[in-house]
């Protein structure tokens, strides 16, 4: 089992839609919980972090975090073709680690017109 | 405020061949780390300095890999002697905190193939 999880994709959703990326992740003691996106050949870009059970918005981003499941997803409310791009959910397991991040293989979003 | 710089960002060498790969991280930034994407798998962590000590290595994947950050500035990653596994896109990052709190920022990676 890979320590951390995302559906494999590519999701491609119609502009205006919500797009939903989840992610799951192996051990329990991770404490902190990041999404990057990648746009082809460009380096990761931070873009929502949580660390708490619930949900976190910012704009027309909402991450969701379910630390009982292990279980952390990425919505992304009126959808724009500028959105398409690979998005990486990343997890710090904190403790000896601090400042290692373990990443899921990216699921490919796109958004068409 | 400058980001991550990292450079070559293309270097196409030879099998048996000594690549070095150079990050300059965020003026201020104590935390740097390598991260190492290879063709099909996800990004994987290779090491995390704070200042210019070794906090955590545990992702070099052999001795074939040196990290060095002298005087706790730029980061130089040397692969001696490169074989062909080692072809991926290595990323540095750094952070001002310790730990990933407020997450890091990228370099736009050395994409690295060997031949």
């Amino acid at each position: 089992q890979k320590e951390v999880e995302q559906n494999s994709g590519p999701l491609s959703v119609p502009e205006g839609a919500i797009a939903s990326l989840n992610c799951t992740y192996s051990d329990r003691v991770s404490q902190s919980f990041f999404w990057y996106r990648q746009y082809s050949g460009k380096s990761p870009e931070l873009i929502m972090s949580i660390y708490s059970n619930g949900d976190k918005e910012d704009g027309r981003f909402t991450a969701q975090l379910n630390k009982a499941s292990q279980y952390v997803s990425l919505l992304i409310r009126d959808s724009q073709p500028s959105d398409s791009a690979t998005y990486l959910c990343a997890v710090d397991t904190g403790g000896t680690s601090y400042g290692k991040l373990t990443f899921g293989q990216g699921t490919i979003l796109t958004v068409h017109p | 405020e400058a980001g991550v710089t990292q450079f070559p960002s293309h270097s196409v060498i030879e099998k048996g061949q000594t690549v070095t790969l150079r990050c300059d991280p965020i003026s201020g930034h104590d935390n740097l780390y390598w991260y190492r994407r290879v063709m099909g798998k996800e990004i994987k962590f290779l090491l995390h300095f704070v200042k210019e000590s070794k906090q955590d290595e545990s992702g070099m994947p052999n001795n074939r890999f040196l990290a060095e950050r002298t005087g706790g500035t730029y980061s130089t990653l040397k692969v001696q002697p490169a074989e062909l596994e080692d072809s991926g896109v290595y990323f540095c990052a750094s952070s001002q905190d310790y730990g990933t709190l407020y997450g890091y920022t990228f370099g736009s990676g050395t994409r690295l193939t060997v031949v």
